[in-house]
């Protein structure tokens, strides 16, 4: 079974700062099977970035995402007020069928 | 537009059972794989069961393996979770997810179950 360890926990930083949100997987996974969600307090969660690297449906640019084979990042470029909230990376596989990292979360600082 | 829309969670005994429903629209149901992901009370997301769109792949967490049972009607365009046994551990908010090959790109809003006594 793999597993996702995010990092930071939390990190706190000021509108208009850049957040770097990492995603480690204990072993190889295919880029094309992560994924990464927003969650914000009483919602449901958002798909932010599919594929690694590709923007779901209205997804606004200034949220990328990259890496391959253990190591994967979600950059958020000048934070937006709305972008304060919790991150999951999630992997897609056999057994079980979805992991999910513990989460990130970005609080303003 | 896609909707999901969860419903049956409640406040339930230890040992006890409860059976969620998820109401799908929007979208040709019949094509779609569906999951049920749930979150305990502050704490992240956990995959609980996948069903293909015919039913006939089936998985489950090992957390629930044996005590719930999903199911699917396609012809009523509803997905629904047994939970049996229930323990204080899968005390959380449930969530309907349609599955998009690699992604979960459509989330119904939740259902809250409280195991407690």
């Amino acid at each position: 079974e793999i597993v996702l360890t995010q990092s930071p926990g939390t990190l706190s930083l000021s509108p208009g700062e850049r957040a770097t949100l990492s995603c480690r997987a204990s072993q190889s996974v295919s880029s094309s099977y992560l994924a990464w969600y927003q969650q914000k307090p009483g919602q449901a969660p958002r798909l932010l970035i599919y594929g690694a690297s590709s923007r779901a449906t209205g997804i606004p640019d200034r949220f990328s995402g990259s890496g391959s084979g253990t190591d994967f990042t979600l950059t958020i470029s000048r934070l937006e007020p709305e972008d304060f909230a919790v991150y999951y990376c999630q992997q897609y596989g056999s057994s079980p069928r979805w992991t999910f990292g513990q989460g990130t979360k970005v609080e303003i600082k | 537009e896609v909707q999901l829309v969860e419903s049956g969670g409640g406040l339930v005994q230890p040992g006890g059972s409860l059976r969620l429903s998820c109401a799908a629209s929007g979208f040709m149901f019949s094509s779609y794989s569906m999951n049920w992901v749930r979150q305990a009370p502050g704490k992240g997301l956990e995959w609980v069961s996948y069903i293909s769109s015919s039913s006939s792949g089936i998985y489950y967490a090992d957390s629930v393996k044996g005590r719930f049972t999903i199911s699917r009607d396609n012809a009523k365009n509803s997905l629904d979770l047994q939970m049996n046994s229930l323990r204080d551990e899968d005390t959380a908010v449930y969530y309907c997810a349609r599955e998009d090959i690699t992604r979960i790109e459509h989330w119904g809003q939740g259902t809250l179950v409280t195991v407690s006594s």
